[in-house]
């Protein structure tokens, strides 16, 4: 099945600094990807919809400028949380919708990145 | 834009009996409605799915159902075991963005 990795799982950083995370499709191109927050016990929060080539489409209240989002290729998408602090402290989750073949609407998840900020 | 409301938040059932999850959602372009599973610290499973041109899906002990007048829709599951405690999401997409549903804990009490 499709396959999609995050990197790094767990990330700790200090107040201030800049931190990427990577979403890579391993197995498949994917048109589409998709970036969501979660804080512990709720549920998943869209933060931003990210196709390749072109600027990602933020969701409302999601400061653009503090969440870097770049789609560079069809299987690597990338978050970069700019000037961190602790309230950006955080599971974050990508999710990747196959180009080709199946359900288009399917999306397949990463297995998340924890983000503490001290 | 769309709003997708889950109930309930929480549901322990006893091993063996059955589980339902219900769902809302308000934008009538939605036509595509995933539930996942998320177990803790892992990522979210998808279980089963349904689209908007049909009413019903089964797979095994897990079924959807699906009222597209009433904007709802269901996840049933029957025989539950202890290994299907977990956090359950429901989720609506126009084929676009995908908006989830606050989430279900379910514990199943051996």
């Amino acid at each position: 099945g499709a396959v999609v990795s995050q990197h790094p799982s767990r990330v700790i950083c200090k107040s201030g600094t800049s931190v990427k995370i990577e979403c890579r499709s391993l197995d498949f191109q994917a048109t589409t990807m998709f970036w969501y927050r979660q804080f512990p016990k709720k549920s998943l929060m869209l933060m931003a919809t990210s196709n390749e080539g072109s600027k990602a489409t933020y969701e409302q209240g999601v400061e653009k400028d503090k969440f870097l989002i770049n789609h560079a290729s069809l299987t690597l998408s990338t978050l970069t949380v700019t000037s961190a602090h602790p309230e950006d402290s955080s599971f974050y989750i990508c999710s990747a919708r196959d180009r080709a073949g199946g359900p288009t609407d399917t999306q397949y998840f990463g297995p998340g990145t924890r983000l503490t900020v001290l | 834009g769309e709003n997708v409301e889950q109930h309930p938040s929480t549901l322990s059932v006893q091993e063996g009996d059955s589980a339902v999850i219900k769902c809302t959602y308000s934008d009538s372009a939605s036509n595509y409605f995933p539930w996942y599973k998320q177990e803790l610290g892992k990522r979210p499973q998808l279980i089963i799915d349904i689209r908007s041109n049909v009413g019903e899906k089964k797979d095994q002990r897990i079924a959807v159902t699906l009222n597209k007048t009433a904007k709802h829709f269901s996840l049933h599951i029957t025989e539950t075991q202890p290994e299907d405690s977990a956090v359950y999401f429901c989720a609506a997409s126009n084929g676009n963005q995908f908006y989830f549903g606050t989430g279900t804990s379910l514990t199943v009490i051996p």
